[in-house]
């Protein structure tokens, strides 16, 4: 059974600049969640998705979007990166009439300067 | 609104008992759960517990749970090095809806 991948590791990227990560789910999960965590803090909730359509959203601007696959794969798109966007976005994978929680990647480091 | 609250530093010797503890708002939360992340690493689920359970132990971590006074606390026995991380309090309605967060407690462990 294989975790949850995240691609790229780290990233380093220019102020209005847009970025594109990764994630590849758990085996056998179909929900796929994205969190930011800001140096110093807490993850914070971005967006989930579920059957390729946005299942949640938290305080994040619409230019956080995302995508699920029909193999329950996910990306993040960032567009116009601000400075404040350097943080580890961290994806999550569950299943989704499960209680037992969800698995988290080792997360992606973006940078913006 | 939901909030959870840590405190952000903990320092024990090796062999000692550790307790984080952790505060939540949101009464209707039904899940909560510690997560660890040791650096530059994602997060790990260490253990989960439902609100209408009091405590719940795994190895050398014990759960406490007051409903009343919305209090989570982490106990780890035996503390080693290799706890040294940061420990996430989180906090969902279900098992599937977005996780709340707290700040994080950095644990040290004095050899």
């Amino acid at each position: 059974e294989t975790g949850v991948t995240q691609s790229p590791t780290h990233l380093i990227k220019t102020r209005g600049q847009q970025v594109t990560l990764r994630c590849s789910s758990q085996s056998g999960h179909n929900t796929v969640s994205w969190y930011q965590q800001a140096l110093g803090q807490g993850p914070q909730f971005i967006f989930q998705y579920y059957r390729e359509e946005e299942n949640g959203r938290g305080n994040f601007p619409p230019r956080f979007s995302g995508l699920q696959f029909p193999n329950y794969s996910s990306e993040l798109n960032v567009n116009a990166l601000e400075l404040d966007d350097s943080a580890l976005y961290l994806c999550a994978s569950s299943f989704r009439d499960s209680n037992y929680g969800y698995t988290f990647g080792s997360g992606t480091r973006l940078t913006v300067v | 609104g939901e909030d959870v609250e840590q405190s952000l530093f903990l320092s024990v010797r090796e062999g000692d008992s550790s307790v984080i503890n952790c505060t939540y708002t949101d009464s209707s939360s039904t899940y909560l759960y510690w997560y660890k992340q040791e650096p530059g690493a994602g997060l790990q689920l260490l253990t989960y517990i439902f609100s209408n359970m009091d405590m719940k132990q795994d190895q050398r971590l014990t759960v406490l749970l007051n409903k009343k006074d919305k209090h989570l606390s982490l106990r780890i026995a035996d503390t080693q090095t290799g706890d040294s991380a940061i420990y996430f309090c989180a906090e969902s309605f279900s098992g599937n809806t977005p996780l709340v967060f707290g700040k994080g407690t950095r644990l040290s462990v004095i050899a």
